[in-house]
């Protein structure tokens, strides 16, 4: 149980597009969802939390216009990186805390490679 | 906000040794959890475990909340447990993570 899925899995884009990667609890029914960033051989950096029906709360340094996150179920939210550039280019990991059982244990999705030449 | 220390940095182990890794955090915690991050970048999760101890298999934890540490114990490690181990804890009042820099593990036939 407790399986989150991302897509894609990876993609590459050019500079100035946009892309939007999907994060889906398969099994459960998600209140909180997480995005984290991540760059080679370094931690997770926590960039929002999103509930569903309300508004993501962004990480201080985190540009809320150009990483759009939309929660519209309890088991779908969505990042878009906006107008992409080749700093964007990282690994954007996702994750969704159940609705029953413990409110803060989080289960993590496989991850998006993100390349923007 | 809070701190969180991994150690050892890298650590290097003959297939069939033991290990322990160790997780530092500066504040009390209503949450810690240890996760094994494979070679994909999929993080598993291994415990979820901000106080006592749990054990799973080949792994098992401690957290001693109250002395602000806990322990990610391997025995007879495999070339399969090879990896980045994460430590992340939350603080009360918040459902955020916060990670700690990891244990990069690497177990040599």
């Amino acid at each position: 149980g407790a399986v989150v899925s991302q897509h894609p899995s990876w993609v590459i884009c050019k500079s100035g597009t946009s892309v939007k990667i999907e994060c889906r609890s398969l099994d459960f029914q998600a209140t909180t969802m997480f995005w984290y960033r991540q760059f080679p051989k370094q931690s997770l950096m926590l960039m929002a939390t999103s509930n569903e029906g309300s508004k993501a709360t962004y990480e201080q340094g985190v540009e809320k216009d150009k990483f759009l996150i939309n929660h519209a179920s309890l088991t779908l939210s969505t990042l878009t990186v906006t107008s992409a550039h080749p700093e964007d280019s990282s690994f954007y990991i996702c994750s969704a805390t159940p609705s029953q059982g413990s409110p803060y244990e989080q289960y993590f999705g496989p991850g998006t490679r993100l390349t923007v030449t | 906000g809070i701190q969180v220390e991994q150690s050892p940095p890298d650590l290097i182990l003959q297939e069939g040794a033991n290990s322990t890794l160790r997780c530092n955090f500066s504040d009390s915690v209503n949450n810690l959890q240890w996760f094994h991050q494979n070679p994909w970048g999929q993080l598993i999760n291994l415990f979820y475990i901000p106080s006592g101890t749990k054990q799973n298999g080949r792994l098992s934890a401690t957290t001693v909340a109250t002395e602000r540490y806990s322990l990610l114990y391997i025995s007879s490690s495999q070339t399969t447990d090879s990896g980045v181990y994460f430590c992340a804890v939350g603080v009360a009042g918040s459902y955020q993570l916060t990670f700690g820099k990891g244990t990069k593990l690497s177990v040599i036939p």
